[in-house]
């Protein structure tokens, strides 16, 4: 079982909120991930890290953004949550070898 | 394009019974196929991992098999249990991108009845 933890694990809320949504690791990957992904879709990437300070964007447009000042830290914040911002947002780190990420138990974010 | 075919979209199984899911994937250079469990509300769980040169993994009673000639896998249960419901994802990797790039099906959703 992967040590990688996020919270809150449901969230609904309304129409302009900010939200954060918090991902955690404590086996010191220096890549981390988020994912969105939709019931009966594949998950598609849209933020990753390489590090402290480095954050990309993923293949996915989001208007999300996100944060990597510690390690084990990599928060993505919604500045005005919309109805089409619904869905289960997952995270992920990798250590060592690239592609054996490990996903945390995710993210279901309703916005109405 | 890189993509990731998965069949069926979805099953329904007896208990004790056994299935095989599909993945046909077009990702080029190819690095490495995983299957991974989704339970319902959960993050992926890797089940096997195949690089080129390997065409078969076990993990149990989950059997993954690999021609990288065709771009096929296959991911084949045995003697199925209620805990295997869940969707099965199959994630290819490409070898070309530095960030570790993963192409991942929309997997196949196995329900599996008493």
């Amino acid at each position: 079982e992967a040590d990688i933890y996020q919270t809150p694990r449901y969230l609904v809320i309304g129409t302009g909120k900010k939200i954060t949504l918090e991902c955690s690791q404590t086996m010191g990957h220096d890549k981390m991930y988020w994912y969105q992904q939709d019931p009966g879709m594949e998950l598609h990437l849209i933020h990753y890290s390489y590090g402290v300070n480095s954050t990309e964007k993923g293949d996915l447009s989001s208007e999300s953004t996100v944060s990597r000042i510690r390690t084990e830290h990599f928060p993505l914040t919604l500045e005005s949550a919309r109805p089409s911002h619904t869905s289960q947002y997952l995270c992920a780190s990798a250590g060592t070898s690239r592609y054996e990420q490990y996903f945390g138990p995710g993210t279901r974010l309703t916005v109405t | 394009k890189n993509q990731v075919e998965q069949s069926p979209q979805s099953l329904i199984i007896l208990e004790g019974k056994n299935c095989t899911l599909q993945c046909n994937y077009t990702v080029s250079p190819f690095s490495n196929l995983r299957w991974y469990k989704q339970d319902t509300g959960r993050g992926p769980v890797s089940l096997t991992i195949m690089t080129f040169s390997e065409n078969t993994k076990s993990n149990g009673r989950y059997t993954a098999t690999l021609d990288a000639d065709t771009k096929q896998s296959s991911l084949h249960i045995t003697a199925s249990q209620l805990s295997d419901s869940a969707s099965y994802i199959c994630v290819v990797s490409d070898r070309g991108s530095t960030l570790g790039r993963l192409y991942f099906g929309r997997g196949t959703q196995l329900t599996v009845w008493p």
